[in-house]
């Protein structure tokens, strides 16, 4: 049974850098997508963007120019790094799995979430 | 992007009546690729629907899902306890980004 697990600080400055890692126990296979949400009262569920086991990404045109998101494969970890925040970036932070079937590219597999507030 | 639109907002129900959830998206989804999720307060989203009809495993068939092109429903046939709770569709489709419905509200009368 897989499951997912972010980690990183519960606290950011505004116009710092959030990072967070999500580590996976269980299948880390080449045959999904790893996937960053985040959800807040304001914006809801929000999509960031996904990595793939090469490296290759795809954003939230949103989300593009202030997001980076990598993988180690050799550590089963999913990386997001997050610049410039502000106020409205205070959100839970999730992973999530997605298979790569057109099919089946809904997100199956969930974290718990991690909440970032950004304040000074 | 496609935009998702739930409604009702909130739907106030008694253990074992049924309940209608609604979603209507902007454009068409490509092969009716919408999953349903539901949401306990303090937990992550939990899969319940994909592609508009399919039960995820371990789903009670007490849900189901119907619909195609724009709109889309999500069906509780006698809601338990345990349903209370936020659901929220989404549309995987072709069309990047994947978004997600505002949610509606099942609580309790």
């Amino acid at each position: 049974q897989v499951q997912l697990q972010e980690s990183g600080p519960g606290l950011v400055r505004p116009s710092e850098t959030l990072s967070v890692t999500c580590t996976v126990s269980g299948d880390f296979s080449g045959s999904y997508y790893w996937n960053w949400l985040r959800q807040s009262p304001e914006k809801g569920l929000e999509w960031i963007g996904y990595v793939f086991s090469t490296g290759t990404t795809h954003y939230n045109p949103s989300f593009e120019s202030r997001v980076t998101i990598s993988i180690d494969t050799s550590k089963s970890q999913v990386y997001l790094k997050m610049i410039s925040l502000i106020a409205a970036d205070t959100a839970t932070y999730y992973c999530a799995r997605a298979k790569v079937t057109p099919r089946e590219r809904y997100f199956d597999v969930w974290g718990h979430g991690i909440l970032v507030t950004v304040s000074s | 992007e496609i935009v998702l639109t739930q409604s009702p907002g909130t739907l106030s129900l008694s253990p074992g009546e049924g309940a209608t959830l609604s979603c209507k998206t902007s454009q068409s989804v490509f092969r009716d690729y919408i999953a349903w999720y539901q949401q306990r307060p303090g937990q992550a989203p939990r899969l319940l629907i994909y592609a508009t009809s399919n039960r995820a495993a371990g789903i009670p068939d007490r849900f189901s899902g119907s619909g195609s092109g724009t709109d889309f429903t999500l069906t509780l046939s006698r809601v338990e306890p345990e349903d209370f709770a936020v659901y929220y569709c989404q549309q995987y489709g072709g069309s990047l980004p994947w978004s997600f419905g505002q949610g509606t509200k099942v609580e309790i009368k």
